[in-house]
């Protein structure tokens, strides 16, 4: 079984909608962190978070919000969807800061 | 905005050839890792080397950090078709999270 599962792995929703990305890992991590991808724009970071009780923001969060529910879990949400939220999303995790991040198979977020 | 920048964006060699891709960072760093992304699937940890550190083998890979002038090297020998990939480096400071480049498209031709 993967160590970092996404579902859905792929959506198709219409502006305005709501919808949550989640993310479960298996590998006991504390760090897990939220990505976009988008075509020659390499991954930016939405939100990450250190443990359970600690959030923050990355470098593009606004649009998103999310919810670290527990160790194993953090899911991605996005109010009210736009077009340009169309994008493959990644959720990844890491044991400390310095360490190396193991990535989900990703979610391909269509968003008309 | 982006701490890292791949060069070249895309590159085509044949099987057998060496590949070799750079990276350029703005900032100091604690380390710095490369990742491969097959066609739209998640990243795979590839190589981390450290800010002390000028150079790491792993296999076919060779990875050189040169931190005053801010550039990293990644280098795949006698490469495979199933080297075809995008390659990222990404760059750490503090307890802050990695910062990715945009990579670069290898295309190897059997």
């Amino acid at each position: 079984d993967a160590d970092v599962t996404q579902t859905p792995r792929n959506r198709i929703t219409k502006t305005g909608k709501r919808i949550m990305l989640e993310c479960s890992q298996t590998k006991g991590h504390d760090r897990m962190y939220w990505y976009r991808q988008d075509p020659g724009l390499g991954l930016r970071l939405i939100y990450y978070s250190f443990d359970v009780k600690d959030i923050n923001k990355g470098e593009i969060s606004d649009g998103y919000s999310v919810s670290r529910q527990a160790q194993a879990k953090f899911s991605l949400s996005l109010e009210s969807a736009i077009p340009n939220q169309t994008a493959l999303y990644f959720c990844a995790t890491s044991d400390l800061s310095d360490n190396e991040q193991f990535f989900g198979p990703g979610t391909r977020l269509t968003v008309l | 905005s982006q701490q890292g920048e791949e060069d070249p964006q895309a590159l085509s060699i044949q099987e057998g050839e060496n590949a070799t891709m750079n990276c350029s960072y703005k900032t100091s760093i604690n380390n710095l890792q490369w990742y491969r992304q097959n066609s739209g699937r998640g990243l795979v940890h590839l190589i981390l080397i450290r800010s002390n550190e000028r150079e790491k083998h792993s296999g076919r890979l060779r990875v050189t950090l040169d931190t005053s002038k801010k550039s990293s090297s990644l280098l795949i020998t006698a490469s495979r078709a199933a080297d075809t990939a995008s390659y990222f480096c990404a760059t750490i400071l503090g307890n802050t999270p990695l910062v990715f480049g945009k990579g670069t498209r290898l295309s190897v031709i059997a």
